[in-house]
């Protein structure tokens, strides 16, 4: 079975651009949610959708948009980019609801 | 204060070593709880769920301790390929809305040398 997948795996933006994250769960899971990781930090949670409906959201600026699709696929757009965005930014998914969640090997921002 | 408090390390320890790193937590509404395992430069990784009741997975055992807002992995018999940092994770949710939300430590790094 595939795991969470994310694309890219590597991405280099200017400031002030805008960037689209994609996230595909494993199947049969339709709790995707988005974090992003600093070095020297621990994952900080960004939006959280379950049967394609945000049931939450962290503390990010509005510049930070995501949404869920039919196929529990999932996307993270990040607007108005700035250097502070650079990051590794994970997708996790989850069977049930208080299950632990699995994780994508994650896009790696850089914003120059 | 961090929602989730973790001894940052490093924990250097011989291979063979039993070693246990702690957490505490503040949200007294904190529903599940988890150790998570994270290699350099890579994606964290599920390594146990943690129940009040006490598991055991091989040469890991978590606990936890509601009352006091403790959670607590020890590793036996450590071995060189379990250098990596250890995440403490616990979930806001499930609420009955489907909301769900970890809350991650900032990792304790364990070197585990021959």
């Amino acid at each position: 079975d595939a795991g969470v997948t994310q694309s890219p795996t590597h991405l280099i933006k200017t400031r002030g651009q805008h960037v689209t994250l994609r996230c595909s769960p494993i199947s049969g899971h339709k709790s995707v949610s988005w974090y992003q990781q600093v070095l020297g930090q621990g994952p900080q949670f960004i939006f959280q959708y379950y049967e394609k409906e945000e049931r939450g959201r962290g503390n990010f600026p509005d510049r930070f948009s995501a949404r869920q699709f039919p196929n529990y696929s999932s996307e993270l757009n990040v607007n108005a980019l700035l250097l502070g965005d650079s990051a590794l930014y994970l997708c996790a998914s989850n069977f049930r609801p208080g299950s632990g969640y699995t994780f994508g090997s994650g896009t790696r921002l850089t914003v120059v | 204060r961090k929602e989730v408090e973790q001894d940052p390390g490093p924990f250097n320890v011989p291979e063979g070593a039993t070693v246990a790193f702690n957490c505490t937590y503040s949200n007294s509404a904190s529903q599940s709880f988890f150790w998570y395992r994270q290699d350099c430069r890579k994606e964290p990784k599920l390594l146990m769920s943690v129940y009040s009741s006490g598991n055991e997975d091989g040469r890991f055992t978590a606990q936890l301790n509601r009352a006091s807002q403790y959670i607590s992995l020890l590793i036996r018999d450590s071995k060189l390929s379990d250098s990596a940092t250890y995440l403490c994770v616990v979930n806001r949710g499930p609420l009955n809305t489907g909301f769900q939300k970890l809350v991650f430590g900032t990792g304790t790094r364990l070197l585990v040398s021959p």
